[in-house]
């Protein structure tokens, strides 16, 4: 199967620091990876495309400079929320891309839950 | 851009019933249709796909069929289960070039036992 991790899976910080979110791929090589913002009975929403050895692609109303996404590897994103707010609490879920071209498939790590407190 | 309208956002059936969740999608161009199944606090999972070049796909209790021309597609599950209980989304691609997904709202199935 594919698996994709994510480290931590919750956590609980202060207003004003910033926390790092590790995504890993842990059995197969992932050019491409996506982060995502779930708050509560909604849908996912796409922050950003991350690609290994090139800056991340934000989406439209996505501070770039508070969600900083390092694509470091073939196999790790991290994601680190910048001077958190309680308004940035939400699930933070990653997916990894699996395959190339029109031959393609998304898995998702099992989410960090961040509530700021 | 594209958006996927998702539609009920809440469906409850009989144990044994089939249940279909149907979307819509507004990009032509889009090329790949996946649905993920999401239990209360964890990740969503792939259950089933469809590429454009084909108008369904089964796997077990679970069907997917695409209607290019309407842009739309739709999840069939029969026989339901109580562990089919959960909330599913479709999703389409934005932009085949980097295969962005755009997310349906979610449809929260309840089986009744």
């Amino acid at each position: 199967g594919a698996v994709v991790s994510q480290h931590p899976s919750w956590v609980i910080c202060k207003s004003g620091t910033s926390v790092k979110i590790e995504c890993r791929s842990l059995d197969f090589q992932a050019t491409t990876m996506f982060w995502y913002r779930q708050f509560p009975k909604q849908s996912l929403m796409l922050m950003a495309t991350s690609n290994e050895g090139s800056k991340a692609t934000y989406e439209q109303g996505v501070e770039k400079d508070k969600f900083l996404i390092n694509h470091a590897s073939l196999t790790l994103s991290t994601l680190t929320v910048t001077s958190a707010h309680p308004e940035d609490s939400s699930f933070y879920i990653c997916s990894a891309r699996r395959g190339a071209g029109s031959s393609y498939e998304q898995y998702f790590g099992p989410g960090t839950r961040l509530t700021v407190t | 851009g594209e958006n996927v309208e998702q539609h009920p956002s809440t469906l409850s059936v009989q144990e044994g019933d089939s249940a279909v969740i149907k979307c819509t999608y507004s990009d032509s161009a889009s090329n790949y249709f996946p649905w993920y199944k999401q239990e209360l606090g964890k990740r969503p999972q792939l259950i089933i796909d469809i590429r454009s070049n084909v108008g369904e796909k089964k796997d077990q209790r679970i069907a997917v069929t695409l209607n290019k021309t309407a842009k739309h597609f739709s999840l069939h599950i029969t026989e339901t289960q109580p562990e089919d209980s959960a909330v599913y989304f479709c999703a389409a691609t934005l932009d085949p070039g980097n295969e962005k997904l755009t997310f349906g709202t979610g449809t929260r199935l309840t089986i009744i036992p």
